[in-house]
């Protein structure tokens, strides 16, 4: 199947700092991608929506000045968490969709900790 | 999109049928039913999907009822790395294309 990988795995940074989240198809092109976060024993929460060339779109109540994203190709996507806050810390997992049937394709994850 | 209901838990013993059920009673006939699952800590997995036909992969079997109100997911011979959390999740086309909505899932627990 279609893999997608994120980078890195974990991060732990201090409470003010800036932090990027890498989302890579490996082995195809992805016009779509999507970006979670999922606190501890909570489920999955879509923050955005991310295309390739344009902007992206970001669901509601998340915070677009802080939850930077950027699709400048069909492989990649990135994540920054701005200004990060200790209420910051969670599980991000991005996905990548492929075909023509809403089959979503996720990365393994990034767990971040801000002290 | 429909709203799902899954138990929130189920056991299973190793090597039989687990059978995860779903009620998706509000569904729409646009709208598609997809499984995913999710390993402690890691990205969620793609399973399976369908819209009215029953349907089979290498993973798992998707049996749909006939008004589509509920379905069931069907892993054949669970294995103790089939412990996940499953989620089913109903999705339709158009604007909310590719917008999946995870509710709180089933705890699937596969013991020897």
């Amino acid at each position: 199947g279609a893999v997608v990988s994120q980078h890195p795995s974990w991060v732990i940074c201090k409470s003010g700092t800036s932090v990027k989240i890498e989302c890579r198809s490996l082995d195809f092109q992805a016009t779509t991608m999507f970006w979670y976060r999922q606190f501890p024993k909570q489920s999955l929460m879509l923050m955005a929506t991310s295309n390739e060339g344009s902007k992206a779109t970001y669901e509601q109540g998340v915070e677009k000045d802080k939850f930077l994203i950027n699709h400048a190709s069909l492989t990649l996507s990135t994540l920054t968490v701005t200004s990060a806050h200790p209420e910051d810390s969670s599980f991000y997992i991005c996905s990548a969709m492929i075909g023509a049937y809403n089959e979503q394709f996720f990365g393994p994850g990034t767990r971040l900790t801000v002290l | 999109d429909a709203k799902t209901t899954q138990p929130p838990s189920m056991d299973c013993a190793e090597g039989r049928a687990a059978n995860l059920p779903c009620n998706h009673s509000t569904i729409s006939g646009n709208e598609y039913v997809y499984w995913y699952r999710q390993i402690h800590s890691q990205g969620p997995q793609y399973i399976i999907h369908g819209l009215k036909n029953n349907e089979t992969n290498e993973m798992a079997s998707l049996i749909i009822t006939e008004d589509r109100k509920s379905s069931t997911l069907i892993l054949p011979h669970a294995t103790l790395r089939d412990t996940a959390v499953y989620y089913c999740i109903v999705v339709a086309g158009g604007t909310s294309y590719g917008k999946l909505t995870f509710g709180q899932g089933t705890i699937l627990t596969v013991h020897p």
